[in-house]
């Protein structure tokens, strides 16, 4: 059973274009987040989620949207994808009762825009 | 704000010998400090955590940690380094609460010679 899952693995495409990734867990977490990996391997975080609720907003391009239909879900379009946007996404989840802010990680979209 | 540095991009030790990956943070409240460990190809996993109490914290795979505040670093250990050790290394900081956002440093790549 994966714990938090992400679709697509992979994702090629041509500058310009919309593309979605979607992630979704199901330990029973409130908060859900993304984290965009560069190519020199550095984290930051984009965005987080808490029952449903906008928590984090990091200095992210309007281009980039998330988008919470439930808890268990934290889904991020991204509008005329550039290529600078190339990297390796991960989604990640926690609960705010027990262990707060230990994250679980998906295993990741690595995105390439050509 | 918080931030972490890692000091060494890229640790080389033997098999069987000690492994030190060094961690430093900065933060205006009490950090939560955590190690996360990322394979290649794959998600990052959690090695371990201090939140509060024994500032020495023992991790999954043979690592510890130890919190100290004095020189605000929180240094990954383990005595003997495996073969499977080899992957890249990352620590992180939040400052719990309702705050959730986990700020990562730029890593520590570790590779393991037979």
């Amino acid at each position: 059973d994966t714990a938090v899952s992400q679709t697509p693995k992979y994702l090629v495409t041509q500058m310009g274009n919309d593309k979605s990734i979607k992630c979704e867990q199901n330990l029973g977490h409130d908060t859900m987040y993304w984290y965009k990996q560069d190519s020199k391997k550095f984290l930051k975080i984009m965005f987080s989620y808490n029952n449903k609720e906008l928590i984090i907003n990091e200095t992210v391009p309007n281009r980039f949207s998330p988008k919470s239909p439930d808890k268990a879900h934290l889904n991020l379009h991204i509008n005329s994808l550039e290529l600078g946007d190339s990297a390796v996404y991960f989604c990640a989840s926690s609960s705010t009762s027990g262990r707060l802010n230990e994250q679980f990680f998906g295993p990741g979209t690595r995105l390439t825009v050509l | 704000a918080q931030s972490v540095t890692q000091l060494g991009s890229h640790v080389s030790v033997s098999e069987g010998a000690l492994v030190l990956l060094r961690c430093n943070y900065s933060s205006s409240v009490p950090p939560y400090l955590f190690w996360y460990v990322q394979y290649p190809n794959q998600g990052l996993q959690l090695l371990l955590k201090y939140t509060t109490g024994a500032t020495l914290v023992k991790g999954i795979n043979g690592f510890e940690a130890e919190f100290k505040k004095s020189e605000t670093s929180f240094h990954l250990t383990k005595p003997s380094a495996h073969m499977s050790d080899a992957a890249e290394y990352f620590c992180a900081v939040s400052s719990g609460g309702s705050n959730y956002k986990l700020t990562f440093g730029k890593g520590t790549l570790l590779t393991v010679n037979p």
